[in-house]
């Protein structure tokens, strides 16, 4: 939505560096995560996931590393560009269908 | 393209009128969603659905109720609106299991005066 990004943490990087976005989450016992960008006034995109028996997941430009001791999962962005200023959120399965998602980071790429 | 689709970007309603938000998939998706969206409140579970003609409450049905007659369209009705359902909706979808991404619609910001 147009003002997500309000009360959010904030990364604030240069074009070209490399982002880290982190999430701590909430059960140990989930077993699927997801990494979902929003840009303004449109629906929340997947990025990339991850399952619990894995610790790191690569993409395009993206990585998403899993911590499961510490129920941490972070999302890396190579060469960060104007075009990945957005919030990401994460997200776990706990049950069968349902997500938990997270509260959001707005990332904001200067030229 | 897979795709959520949503009735209304932008609506407008007066407190007390009946308002449907209306939401399609084309994936044939088992598993659809609505939830609401705040500043600083981040995504919240309103209803969902496993299957046509089911309907399970999130973590914020109150006001809320909601409908699915046909595998693809889950609707979202608020009985008699109020002020502090102000918000963005969103509309998701989602294979059954464990392991499935799960799919949103764009959007409605929906605003009650």
């Amino acid at each position: 939505g147009e003002n997500v990004g309000l009360h959010l943490p904030t990364l604030s990087v240069q074009e070209g560096d490399n982002s880290i976005i982190n999430c701590a989450y909430s059960n140990s016992a989930s077993d699927y995560f997801i990494w979902y960008k929003q840009e303004s006034g449109k629906g929340p995109q997947f990025i990339i996931d991850i399952r619990s028996n894995m610790d790191k997941r690569q993409g395009q430009r993206v990585t998403v590393l899993l911590n499961k001791t510490v129920k941490h999962l972070s999302l890396q962005i190579a060469a960060t560009q104007p075009g990945d200023s957005a919030v990401y959120f994460c997200a776990e399965n706990q049950g069968y269908s349902t997500l938990t998602f997270g509260k959001g980071t707005m990332l904001l790429v200067s030229p | 393209d897979v795709k959520v689709t949503q009735s209304s970007r932008y609506l407008v309603k007066r407190t007390g009128e009946k308002v449907f938000l209306e939401c399609v998939q084309d994936m044939d998706h088992e598993n659809m969603f609505w939830y609401r969206q705040d500043p600083g409140l981040g995504l919240r579970l309103i209803y969902f659905s496993y299957d046509v003609k089911m309907k399970e409450k999130g973590d914020i049905p109150e006001g809320y109720s909601v409908s699915r007659e046909k595998k693809e369209r889950f609707s979202l009705i608020l009985e008699s609106a109020s002020t502090n359902q102000t918000s963005m909706y969103l509309c998701a979808s989602r294979l059954g299991g464990t392991y499935n991404e799960q799919f949103f619609g764009p959007g409605t910001r929906l605003t009650v005066l």
